[in-house]
């Protein structure tokens, strides 16, 4: 069975321009989660969606926002891209909406580089 | 903002050797888990302890939560060089379905 997939690997982008992350979660899973983490740090969490409803939304502006398809892959869209938002970005997926027994399968993100 | 955070933040070993990684939380949990990083790429999920555990194990791993103190310790025994990476425990807090991570725990074992 194929992990979770993002796509692309690396990107490398230009001050104010938009980003689109994609992310297909493990077979059967329902439920998508976005991470931020730049260099240095822990991840921090962005969204997450369930059964194509969000359910969660972390500490960042509107800037971001993400949605997720019938066929439960999602998207990540980062718009008027700052410096500081150079980070790998982490999709989780789960089968359920929580983490309560079983923990997150992430996938190997996606490398932005704001230049 | 950071819910958890490792202790040491840095450590090196030689193979063989046993190598413990303490993290610290603020507000009550759910449960708490431990995740690998290798070279800044994917997470993968080591182990969860719920918080009416008080201890776990996992082949080489053995994870200790002790709620009063609001701390973990994640131990890994007769270390190899193939665990050389970054260690995150990750709390998942009462009523959401949400991760907080720490900082990390960078951990070297030299062969």
């Amino acid at each position: 069975d194929a992990g979770v997939t993002q796509s692309p690997t690396h990107l490398i982008k230009t001050r104010g321009q938009q980003v689109t992350l994609r992310c297909s979660p493990i077979s059967g899973h329902k439920s998508v989660s976005w991470y931020q983490q730049v260099l240095g740090q822990g991840p921090q969490f962005i969204f997450q969606y369930y059964e194509k409803e969000e359910r969660g939304r972390g500490n960042f502006p509107d800037r971001f926002s993400a949605r997720q398809f019938p066929n439960y892959s999602s998207e990540l869209n980062v718009n008027a891209l700052l410096l500081g938002d150079s980070a790998l970005y982490l999709c989780a997926s789960s089968l359920a909406w929580d983490s309560v027994n079983y923990g997150y399968t992430f996938g190997s993100g996606t490398r932005l580089t704001v230049v | 903002s950071q819910q958890g955070e490792e202790d040491p933040q840095a450590l090196s070993i030689q193979e063989g050797e046993n190598a413990t990684m303490n993290c610290s939380y603020k507000t009550s949990i759910n449960n708490l888990q431990w995740y690998r990083q290798n070279s800044g790429r994917g997470l993968v999920h080591l182990i969860l302890i719920r918080s009416n555990e008080r201890e776990k194990h996992s082949g080489r791993l053995r994870v200790t939560l002790d709620t009063s103190k609001k701390s973990s310790s994640l131990l890994i025994t007769a270390s190899r060089a193939a665990d050389t990476a970054s260690y995150f425990c990750a709390t998942l807090n009462s009523g959401y379905s949400t991760l907080t991570f720490g900082k990390g725990t960078m951990l070297l074992v030299s062969p």
